[in-house]
């Protein structure tokens, strides 16, 4: 039982470059969202997913897309680069929402934009 | 959408005294609060939580309290040692999970 992987854990893009950030989970989950973490700022929803086939935007959203094909994976879309979307990034997942339960964090993604 | 305010932003304490970290939310509908631990370099790791059919929870070192009135909650963590010190996340959820900007928790020895 790996929990939340995801891939890479270091990036360095060049600033109108698209990537994918990878998120896997093994714990049957429906729920599962990407926060991005700034200094000072905590941690801000970016896209979530209540289950396959369905997902919706969060706090920051521009710039950033998602899909749910499976229950496992929910990858995060970048799809041109800027210096504002430097950050760590990191994929969640839970049981269910709301007073479901806890949520798992995967060990993150730090990704620099040059 | 749902707003969480977290205070202190930074705050030391002595080893052995308590440490208490307050939050507030907006949106009464939020029915579901965590809070996570996070060291440097390292992911959130949730370390209690609450529900809001309850008021308080207690687990060894760690409480926290929760007042649905006045839409505010607080972790408590009492006999305070070295390795407590890390930023503590506070957040609040109906459907989607709202955090709060961070306190960080130093314990001078």
């Amino acid at each position: 039982n790996a929990g939340v992987t995801q891939t890479p854990k270091f990036q360095v893009l060049k600033t109108g470059q698209s990537m994918t950030l990878q998120c896997a989970q093994d714990m049957n989950h429906e729920y599962m969202s990407w926060y991005r973490q700034d200094p000072g700022m905590g941690l801000r929803l970016i896209h979530y997913s209540v289950g396959a086939g369905i997902t919706d935007q969060g706090e920051v959203p521009n710039g950033y897309n998602v899909s749910r094909s499976t229950t496992e994976d929910f990858p995060l879309r970048l799809l041109s680069a800027a210096p504002s979307q430097t950050s760590v990034y990191f994929c969640a997942s839970s049981a269910s929402t709301g007073d479901g339960g806890g949520y798992t964090f995967g060990s993150g993604t730090r990704l620099t934009v040059v | 959408g749902e707003n969480v305010e977290q205070h202190p932003s930074t705050l030391s304490v002595q080893e052995g005294d308590s440490a208490v970290i307050k939050c507030t939310y907006s949106d009464s509908a939020s029915n579901y609060f965590p809070w996570y631990k996070q060291e440097l370099g390292k992911r959130p790791q949730l370390i209690i939580d609450i529900r809001s059919n309850v008021g308080e929870k207690k687990d060894q070192r760690i409480a926290v309290t929760l007042n649905k009135t006045a839409k505010h909650f607080s972790l408590h963590i009492t006999e305070t040692q070295p390795e407590d010190s890390a930023v503590y996340f506070c957040a609040a959820s109906q459907e989607k999970l709202t955090f709060g900007t961070g306190t960080r928790l130093t314990i001078i020895p």
